[in-house]
């Protein structure tokens, strides 16, 4: 089977741009999970998608946003990028998103803003 | 609140030796669900070990385990023959009665050979 597929692997951007990252799950598995990794910071969950349905949400600004597709590939969106959105992007699937359940997690997408 | 604390951000081992890191959480849950991952230098996230709150015995996957605490809200984990290749980033995370991921801020481990 297939990891987590997760696209690009690099990006530059300027601040007030905005960029997408793609994530493709695991073939079967329905639930997909954001997270920004940053240094000291450990990783802090963005949000969850389980069935094109947004199913949790982190503590972040209205920015970020994302979104899920009937294929369970997932796209994430930040807009008006500032410098501190520069981090380690990371896309994780789980069958059913269930709390038991660990998560399998994508190379990351590593954006960088100057 | 519902947290994840890891107070150890980096540890060193010989090879062959045994290290021990720390994690720390909280929560008003009773059934809850803890992990450890591991993280490498190449980036992608791996399940090491997961415990069931519920159960009393500690788990083990080879030579990984966990002392669970419950009543201290502890969760540390143990990794026996140290070797090269468990250099990493490690994670403790819980979903704390909720299906959200919290996770700790890591602990770099460095096996010196």
């Amino acid at each position: 089977k297939a990891g987590v597929t997760q696209t690009p692997r690099y990006l530059i951007k300027t601040r007030g741009q905005q960029v997408t990252l793609s994530c493709s799950p695991i073939s079967g598995h329905r639930s997909v999970s954001w997270y920004q990794q940053t240094p000291g910071q450990g990783l802090q969950f963005l949000f969850e998608y389980f069935s094109e349905t947004q199913r949790n949400k982190g503590n972040f600004p209205g920015r970020f946003s994302g979104r899920q597709f009937s294929n369970s590939r997932s796209e994430m969106n930040v807009s008006t990028l500032e410098l501190g959105d520069s981090a380690l992007y990371l896309c994780a699937s789980s069958s059913a998103g269930g709390p038991d359940q660990p998560q399998h997690f994508g190379d990351g997408t590593r954006l960088s803003i100057l | 609140a519902q947290t994840v604390t890891q107070s150890q951000p980096e540890m060193s081992v010989q090879e062959a030796e045994t290290v021990t890191l720390s994690c720390t959480y909280d929560t008003s849950e009773s059934d809850y669900y803890l992990f450890w991952y591991k993280q490498p230098p190449s980036r992608q996230m791996i399940l090491v070990i997961r415990q069931e709150a519920y159960k009393q015995q500690n788990a083990t996957e080879n030579r990984f385990s966990v002392n669970f605490q419950k009543a201290a809200k502890s969760f540390s984990l143990k990794i026996s023959d140290s070797q090269l290749g468990d250099a990493a980033m490690y994670f403790c995370a819980g979903t704390l009665g909720t299906y959200k991921y919290i996770f700790g801020t890591g602990t770099r481990l460095k096996v010196l050979a």
